[in-house]
Order: structure tokens, then C-alpha cells, then sequence
């Protein structure tokens, strides 16, 4: 069964600080789709990222980066130096695509970062 | 470009009561997704549009929910009558994604949402 698993419920640092959000992830099809969204105070979620399954290289944009490593099926996010403009809520989420035919987003819980100044 | 409209952004009803929500994705956007989201919780998918037909609606409570997207481009979503465990946040969201099976997963782009409250 598909599922993404975010443990860590909350967060809170203090700017300039980096920090990790962690995602695991549960599927059976060799292909498919992680994302990472930020849902700041306003609510609307707001796309950061998306990998394919067969690419594991890590990404970086800016202050953000993401680590993918299929070993442990997991999809890791880092900001380093954040900035109170980081609070917010961050998803995970996983899309199977090609077995159903629907690309819908399976979302973990989420994990509020709060970052202080 | 204008994102993906949604209204209202607000609304307390009864239970009992029935409600409707409008969404207008992305222009040229073909896929169109609504979400629930509960308090504390990820969105959970309750139907998917490709076009103006149901790619996915396994979610969907079928005996009070229901929705349609006429001509492809606007959809409504309705509830009819609402419990209170329906009080959530609604989301519409769009995607280029052209047809189904076509062997990719797009980038969705969300509306702000419409909370229900249910009393």
C-alpha cells in the first residue's frame, strides 16, 4: 500500500539555523513521483519540488535541498541559514502514475517548521 | 497568469444543510483535482478531471458528495447534506497533465482553499 510517513510533527529553530524535514515513503511501483509543499499561514500549498523515482541525483535551489535515496525509500528536505519567512507547514507526497492511471498526490501529515528570530 | 480561483473562502453552514463550491483552474490547465484536507491532516484526493471526465473519484463519498466540471474548464463540487466531519478545507487544484495514462505525474497548482465549517 502507498504512503508517506513524515515523523516529525513539528519543528522550531531559530534563524540562520539549517534544518531537515524528514519523508519516508511505502510503494510497490518501481515508478513514481515525490513532491515537496510548502503551506504557509494563508493555506494555499505552494509547489517546491518534484523527482522521478529513476533520477536519485540531490537537487539544490537556493537555501533548499533534497536529498532522494531509493535504499531507504526516503526523501529528505533541507533549508540551510532558514528564515522566518520558512514557517510554514511542509508536505511530502507521493504519486503513483502509471499503474492506476491517476496521478493523484498521496500526502504525509505534514511537519510545521517554525523559525524564530 | 492568473492562478486557480476558488469561492467561496469561507462558509459555516448546518448540518444537514447542503453547500457548493466553485473552482476555476489555470487557463489551458486539463486535469483538475479536489482535495479535502482535515484539520492536522495532509489533503486526501476526493475526485480527479481530466478534461470533463472522472479519472478517479475512488475517494469521493458518493452517497452525499458529488461534482462536475462542465465543458472541461469550471467545476463545482457539492455536499448534500453535510455531517459534521465533512468541516475541512476544501482545495482545487490543475495540472497540465493531458491524458491519462500518459506516463507522467505534472506539477499541481493549488487554489487557497475554501473552509467548511460544519455546526
Amino acid at each position: 500500500a502507498q504512503k508517506v510517513t513524515q515523523a516529525q510533527t513539528e519543528i522550531s529553530v531559530v534563524e540562520k539555523e539549517d534544518v531537515t524535514l524528514d519523508c519516508v515513503y511505502e510503494t510497490r511501483d518501481t515508478t513514481y513521483y515525490l513532491f515537496w509543499y510548502k503551506q504557509p499561514p494563508s493555506g494555499e500549498l505552494v509547489f517546491l519540488i518534484r523527482r522521478n523515482s529513476f533520477d536519485e541525483q540531490n537537487e539544490i535551489s537556493g537555501r533548499y535541498s533534497w536529498n532522494f535515496q531509493k535504499s531507504t525509500s526516503s526523501f529528505n528536505f533541507t533549508i540551510t541559514a532558514s528564515q522566518v519567512v520558512d514557517s510554514a507547514v511542509y508536505f511530502c507526497a507521493l504519486s503513483e502514475v502509471y499503474v492506476r492511471n491517476t496521478d493523484k498526490l498521496i500526502f504525509g501529515t505534514g511537519t510545521r517548521l517554525q523559525v524564530f528570530p | 497568469e492568473a492562478g486557480v480561483a476558488q469561492s467561496p473562502r469561507y462558509k459555516i453552514i448546518e448540518k444537514r444543510q447542503s453547500v457548493a463550491f466553485w473552482c476555476n483552474p489555470i487557463s489551458g490547465h486539463a486535469t483538475l483535482y479536489w482535495y479535502q484536507q482535515i484539520l492536522g491532516q495532509g489533503p486526501k484526493l476526493l475526485i480527479q478531471f481530466q478534461n470533463n471526465g472522472v479519472v478517479d473519484d475512488s475517494q469521493l463519498p458518493k452517497d452525499r458528495f458529488s461534482a462536475e466540471r462542465l465543458k472541461g474548464v469550471d467545476s463545482t463540487l457539492k455536499i448534500q447534506p453535510a455531517k459534521l466531519e465533512d468541516s475541512a478545507v476544501y482545495l482545487c487544484a490543475s495540472s497540465l497533465r493531458a491524458t491519462s495514462g500518459s506516463g507522467g505525474s505534472y506539477e499541481q497548482y493549488f487554489g487557497p482553499g475554501t473552509r467548511l465549517t460544519v455546526t
